[in-house]
């Protein structure tokens, strides 16, 4: 059974760039959920895809999107890149089933992301 | 959504039991009671989850206070892999509706410091 991975492992950008970044589900997970950990900080929900549908988001701005494909793998990208995007980004999958989530998330190791 | 209450940080000796205590005085009926731990340069990892029984699984076990106001993980025997940031987290059951299915609300965890 393979695991949640992210790519690419850390990434450099500069203020007002776009970036891009990739998870890759656990076998059998239709559910991925992107989340924003600061240094220091407790991660912070960003949003979740389900059925290639934003299904949920937390308290970011637009300029965050995510997309799922059939394959159930997913994209976050980040537009205009500011100072304060400047953390560890974790996509987390699960499996959901007849409208009832299983509860367990499994997390991938996260894109250590740097705006300079 | 419903928060919860953790000291910043613990320290154990290895092979000794540890209590992590959590207070979610706030908490719902529908509300279940996760922990995740967040190993270092790791992505959080499940631990255990409960709605009103104490649970035991291969990793801790889960005390969960009568009237559900407060919870406390133990880890039986510590271990120096057991060394990490500890959180505990209230979610919507899964049949409870909503548009969240997969979030997550962390806060700022416990740090568990494990002594050889």
């Amino acid at each position: 059974e393979t695991g949640v991975t992210q790519s690419p492992t850390h990434l450099i950008k500069t203020r007002g760039q776009q970036v891009t970044l990739r998870c890759s589900s656990q076998s059998g997970h239709n559910t991925v959920s992107w989340y924003q950990q600061a240094l220091g900080q407790g991660p912070q929900f960003i949003f979740q895809y389900y059925r290639e549908e934003e299904n949920g988001r937390g308290n970011f701005p637009p300029r965050f999107s995510g997309l799922q494909f059939p394959n159930y793998s997913s994209e976050l990208n980040v537009n205009a890149l500011e100072l304060d995007d400047s953390a560890l980004y974790l996509c987390a999958s699960s499996r959901r089933q007849g409208g009832a989530s299983y509860n367990e998330q499994f997390f991938g190791p996260g894109t250590r992301l740097t705006v300079l | 959504d419903a928060k919860t209450t953790q000291p910043n940080s613990m320290e154990s000796n290895e092979e000794e039991p540890v209590h992590l205590p959590c207070n979610h005085s706030t908490i719902s009926g529908t509300d279940y009671i996760h922990w995740y731990r967040q190993l270092p340069s790791q992505g959080p990892e499940y631990v255990i989850h409960g709605l009103t029984s104490n649970v035991n699984n291969r990793m801790a076990s889960l005390a969960i206070a009568e009237d559900r106001k407060s919870s406390t993980l133990i880890l039986h025997r510590a271990t120096l892999r057991d060394a990490a940031v500890y959180y505990c987290i209230l979610r919507d059951a899964p049949w409870a509706g909503g548009t969240s299915y997969g979030k997550l609300t962390f806060g700022q965890g416990t740090i568990l410091t494990v002594h050889p």
